[in-house]
């Protein structure tokens, strides 16, 4: 079964806009949530991660909210634009398991 | 750029044959994953390795699939006699450590297609 919910599947938003990605989970047991950015044909690479001892991390126009005692989490994208088009994969794992568990993705389209 | 390097990058195979694919780790990671991405699907784990060991394949299909990481060389993931439902991207990532207490990298992937 799909440990990790991610939605919406796609997104679309004009430039500037705050495109919000959301995702929710069931093991209690995960502690470290990333977010990929993936661009066609390329792999996935770490955008932004957050451990549950905080409920919001900040980097640049990424930021990540964390509700703990509601199993989500999301991203806000500030001030998107056209370069950010692309496919985020929210995910989480827990200390010591051997593979993250992966959303099926959103893609995300910033319209100039 | 000591990135994790896939290859081929496409790889075409005919219903029946062998795939092939290979991944090199970032230089010091010695954990590498392989993954399988299908069209409009989340990546999902096939199999964790460290060099000589296998640690959980437990996404790995029962039969036709198969992965080493040699002492020397690249990790391989094998496919024999590749079916139609087997065409998805592959990808590979590494980590210095077990993936809960780090990143992963991720390689660009190799795109198999069974004709």
């Amino acid at each position: 079964q799909q440990q990790v919910k991610q939605s919406p599947q796609s997104l679309i938003v004009q430039k500037g806009g705050i495109p919000i990605i959301n995702c929710a989970y069931e093991n209690t047991a995960f502690d470290y949530f990333p977010w990929y950015q993936q661009f066609p044909g390329k792999g996935p690479a770490l955008l932004i991660a957050i451990r549950p001892d905080v409920s919001e991390k900040k980097e640049g126009r990424f930021t990540i909210s964390f509700n703990k005692s509601a199993k989500q989490f999301s991203l806000h994208i500030m001030d998107s634009q056209p370069g950010d088009s692309a496919t985020y994969f929210c995910a989480a794992s827990e200390t010591g398991a051997n593979n993250l568990f992966f959303g099926t993705g959103t893609r995300l389209t910033v319209i100039p | 750029n000591a990135g994790v390097m896939q290859n081929p990058r496409h790889l075409v195979r005919r219903r029946g044959q062998e795939a092939r694919l290979r991944c090199s780790p970032m230089k010091g990671h010695s954990h590498v994953y392989w993954y399988r991405q299908l069209p409009e699907e989340g990546l999902k784990f096939m199999v964790y390795l460290q060099k000589e060991n296998i640690i959980d394949e437990s996404g790995m299909p029962k039969e036709r699939f198969s992965a080493e990481f040699p002492k020397e060389g690249p990790s391989i993931l094998r496919i024999q006699q590749v079916v139609r439902g087997d065409s998805a991207a592959y990808f590979c990532a590494s980590s210095p450590q077990s993936t809960g207490n780090s990143p992963l990298h991720f390689g660009n992937g190799t795109r198999l297609t069974v004709t």
